[in-house]
């Protein structure tokens, strides 16, 4: 089993509707989470990290996590067809490790 | 741009040559990381350093991959007699480390082996 899973997408969404992303993770240890977005071709930016059991807003982005149920989400309201990219989940012990990232299509 | 630099951006070479790729972070990160990405899949780690000190390598680094971090600054790191299977992206990030989980990366070094 992968550490990290991540729906595989793609997921094509409507401009200005929300788009639902979705992570799980193996390990029950694991206390820090990240949302990287990455446009064909560039490296991986990060748009957020959550530590804590509940939700973190940013801006449209909001990261969800539930500890007991080893699951982390990132929501993207009024989605933009700039927000067209693969979006990682990861999780962090010293390294980071990856799932394999959900592609988003935002449909003008 | 995170401040994380790395050169050259595109290296092609031929089956049996060596590469070294560069990586300059952001300057009061003390760690630094090393991870190779392959098409659709996400980056998967290979070796970080604490300051100058090598402190985790993946077992996804053969004998033929080797990375220094000469006085806690930049990185190399350099693979020998490369072959077709080394064709990926590789990435480099850097981190405050206790002081901040957060990595930033670079834009990456795209090597092709022909």
């Amino acid at each position: 089993q992968k550490e990290v899973e991540q729906n595989s997408g793609p997921l094509s969404v409507p401009e200005g509707a929300i788009a639902s992303l979705n992570c799980t993770y193996s390990d029950r240890g694991s206390q820090s989470f990240f949302w990287y977005r990455q446009y064909s071709g560039k490296s991986p930016e990060l748009i957020m990290f959550i530590y804590s059991n509940g939700d973190k807003e940013d801006g449209r982005f909001t990261a969800q996590l539930n500890k007991a149920s080893q699951y982390v989400s990132l929501l993207i309201r009024d989605s933009q067809p700039s927000d067209s990219a693969t979006y990682l989940c990861a999780v962090i012990d010293y390294k980071l490790s990856f799932g394999a990232g959900t592609t988003v299509t935002v449909r003008a | 741009d995170t401040g994380v630099s790395q050169d050259p951006r595109h290296k092609i070479t031929k089956r049996g040559q060596n590469v070294t790729f560069r990586c300059d972070p952001i300057s009061e990160h003390n760690r630094l990381y090393w991870y190779r990405q392959t098409l659709g899949q996400g980056p998967e780690f290979l070796t970080y350093f604490q300051n100058e000190a090598q402190l985790e390598k993946s077992r996804l680094l053969s004998d033929r991959f080797s990375a220094e971090r000469p006085k806690g600054s930049f990185s190399t790191l350099e693979i020998q007699r490369t072959e077709q299977g080394d064709s990926a992206m590789y990435l480099c990030a850097s981190s405050l480390g206790t002081a901040s989980y957060e990595q930033y990366f670079g834009p990456g070094t795209r090597l092709t082996v022909t």
